[in-house]
């Protein structure tokens, strides 16, 4: 069964700052992860969605990393604003037998402060 | 751009009576999931279905929910008897399926009282 942990739980940082948001994943038979962004009281908005034949993927000023063979992405934000200030979530989608399958990790509940 | 549809939003009823909730994927997308979020659970995945027919379901208790797709363009969750402890924030979520990403509707936030 795919377990997904996000660390840290929590984040507070002041604007500026780059951070890094950590997931890893028990079962590499992945297809691929993709990270969200939620806001309180709002749905989820996908970020990133990387394969699991890639290493990286860009969007802006956030950049998601994985290493499938570790069983871990990280999610790394440049140049953090208030803006940012949400929960991150990421997302196996599992291979095999579990075709398609996400399994969400607890997420991340970042705070950038001005 | 393309939007999964929930309906309702919210949802306030009272213990023992039957919620619907309903989900409309984006044309085309053959894979969709029902999710409910908690702030003690998390994400749990409810039910998927393929092509309109269920996958998995093994996060659903049986013996009051019951998800289904009567036709592609419409999804279904319902909870017959409502308890306390669904209140929840209930998701759905469509895609393609395999190496493809998946798409979240705004979620209808269910109170049961």
């Amino acid at each position: 069964k795919q377990e997904v942990t996000q660390i840290p739980a929590a984040l507070s940082v002041p604007e500026g700052e780059n951070l890094v948001l950590n997931c890893s994943f028990t079962d590499s038979a992945i297809y691929n992860l993709q990270w969200f962004r939620q806001d309180p009281g709002k749905g989820l908005t996908s970020l990133l969605l990387i394969q699991s034949s890639q290493r990286e993927q860009t969007s802006g000023r956030l950049n998601a990393s994985l290493d499938k063979s570790s069983g871990r992405s990280t999610l790394y934000i440049a140049a953090s604003q208030p803006g940012d200030s949400a929960t991150y979530l990421c997302a196996a989608n599992a291979g095999g037998t579990s075709y398609g399958k996400l399994t969400f990790g607890q997420g991340t509940i970042l705070t950038v402060h001005p | 751009d393309a939007r999964v549809t929930q309906t309702p939003r919210h949802k306030v009823t009272e213990m023992g009576q039957e919620v619907t909730m309903r989900c409309q994927p984006i044309l085309g997308h053959n894979t969709v999931f029902w999710y409910r979020q908690t702030m003690m659970q998390g994400l749990e995945l409810l039910a998927y279905f393929r092509n309109r027919a269920p996958l998995d379901d093994s996060g659903m208790p049986k013996d009051r929910f019951s998800a289904e797709m009567p036709d592609a363009t419409l999804a279904t969750l319902k909870i017959q008897p409502s308890e306390p402890r669904d209140s929840a924030v209930y998701f759905c979520a469509s895609g393609l399926g395999g190496p493809f990403g998946y798409t979240f509707g705004s979620g209808t936030r269910l109170t049961v009282v």
